[in-house]
């Protein structure tokens, strides 16, 4: 089974540019998630999809963060403007449905760095 | 809001030492819990999970954690650790039956001398 995708792998950029990072989930699982998660510290969810649905954004910073699930498979997430304080992992885990129980997949991540 | 407090940022032992480390949340209700491993250079994957039933709970490669619900304590165990054991450690909790995000502590870095 293959597990979660994401990339790239590694980005640099300025601050006050965009980025974008993709993520192919676990195929079937329905449920979706990103995290990130700064050096010294465990994962924070940003936001988790169902299908393509948003069932959890709260942590999303709405004013430079987005994130989509437009076919309910792959996902987007988006940063813009990029900040310091954003240089980050970006984690992208999936699991086969919405309740607490299901184990959580996660992908390799995405390791931003803003300069 | 729930939080995870993992007591140790960095850990060092030497093989077939003892390990524990500990592992506390803040929540009200009922939880389930669990532990992540990152090994060097690979994802986070699950080591070990706790829902209901037995409080003692066994996980891959030989770890166990156990609940003790009245300290809201979830402690990862292993008798004897080895060097591919080196890696960072994660507790992790949410709610049952409402939202299942998971609210991570800021881990433990393992690092085990051969």
């Amino acid at each position: 089974e293959a597990g979660v995708a994401q990339s790239p792998r590694y980005k640099i950029i300025e601050k006050r540019q965009s980025v974008a990072f993709w993520c192919n989930p676990i195929s079937g699982h329905a449920t979706l998630y990103w995290y990130q998660q700064i050096l010294g510290q465990g994962p924070k969810l940003l936001i988790q999809f169902q299908n393509n649905g948003v069932v959890d954004d709260s942590q999303l910073p709405k004013d430079r963060f987005s994130a989509e699930r437009l076919k309910g498979v792959d996902s987007t997430l988006k940063i813009q403007p990029a900040k310091l304080e954003d240089s980050a992992v970006y984690l992208c885990a999936s699991s086969l449905e919405i309740a607490s129980t299901y184990e959580q997949y996660f992908g390799p991540g995405t390791r931003l760095t803003v300069t | 809001a729930q939080s995870v407090s993992q007591h140790n940022h960095h850990v060092i032992l030497s093989e077939a030492a003892s390990l524990e480390l500990g592992c506390n949340y803040s929540y009200g209700g009922t939880v389930n819990l669990f532990w992540y491993v990152q090994y060097p250079g690979q994802h986070l994957q699950l080591l070990l999970k706790y829902f209901s039933g037995d409080p003692l709970v066994k996980g891959i490669k030989g770890f166990e954690a156990e609940f003790i619900k009245s300290k809201f304590s979830f402690n990862l165990r292993k008798p004897s650790v080895q060097w591919s054991d080196t890696a960072e450690y994660f507790c992790a909790v949410n709610n049952q039956g409402g939202s299942e995000k998971l609210v991570f502590g800021k881990g433990t870095k393992l690092t085990v001398n051969p």
